[in-house]
């Protein structure tokens, strides 16, 4: 079945450093979504990508769409406090069902 | 709007005990999902429905059975619970602007 693998595992990163998560499918996407979990929270839908090549960016989130649709990458710029949380990619291939990777946790230290 | 509920927030079984998990949805969702989340596992899917009164499995159904008999409510069941059943599960539905799932707050439930 499809898989979608996403590393790190973890992050840990000095506030204001830079952090990147990158999910990789095993199969073509139809598409790819970003989910971001607060600790002790609930994922919450962050962001769509579609198109091969594609890049959104959502204030210091910065969001790629491989060529291929297979990769994607979430890159966020100068981390704070408030980014701390887990991130999830989660790829889509035609079915009512999105695969999740095992997510990023992030942690940043003041 | 409330969003996505789940009932309860938290539950403490026993093995082989038996009980139900409750999701609500007020925003008129065809498609309902329930994970569950476990350290360093991700989110995995047990079942899913893609309508009333239909059900399908996911990735990790065994052990689970859910019912789909209101469009607005989506019900976990475990008949016999086992420790490894001991995790948080997360109820979602999925929204129709991009296709993206709406999750409740979850129940973290413990077996003993």
């Amino acid at each position: 079945g499809q898989q979608v693998m996403q590393i790190p595992q973890y992050q840990h990163v000095q506030e204001g450093e830079d952090f990147t998560t990158y999910c990789n499918s095993s199969t073509t996407l139809s598409n790819i979504q970003w989910y971001k979990q607060r600790p002790g929270g609930h994922p919450v839908f962050l962001i769509q990508l579609v198109k091969s090549g594609e890049v959104k960016k959502q204030k210091r989130l910065t969001f790629q769409f491989g060529e291929a649709k297979k990769n994607s990458s979430l890159h966020i710029t100068a981390t704070q406090t408030t980014d701390v949380g887990t991130y999830f990619c989660a790829g889509r291939a035609g079915s009512y069902q999105l695969t999740f990777g095992k997510g990023t946790k992030l942690s940043v230290i003041p | 709007n409330a969003g996505v509920t789940q009932t309860p927030k938290f539950r403490v079984l026993k093995t082989g005990q038996s009980m139900t998990l409750l999701c609500a949805q007020d925003m008129n969702h065809e498609y309902m999902y329930w994970y569950r989340q476990d350290p360093g596992m991700g989110l995995r899917l047990i079942h899913y429905s893609v309508g009333e009164g239909t059900t399908a499995k996911g990735e990790v159904p065994d052990g689970y059975n859910v019912s789909r008999l209101k469009k607005q409510n989506f019900l976990l069941g475990l008949e016999s619970a086992a420790p490894s059943q001991t995790s948080v599960y997360f109820c979602a539905s999925r929204g129709t602007a991009y296709n993206e799932q709406f999750f409740g707050p979850g129940t973290r439930l413990t077996v003993l």
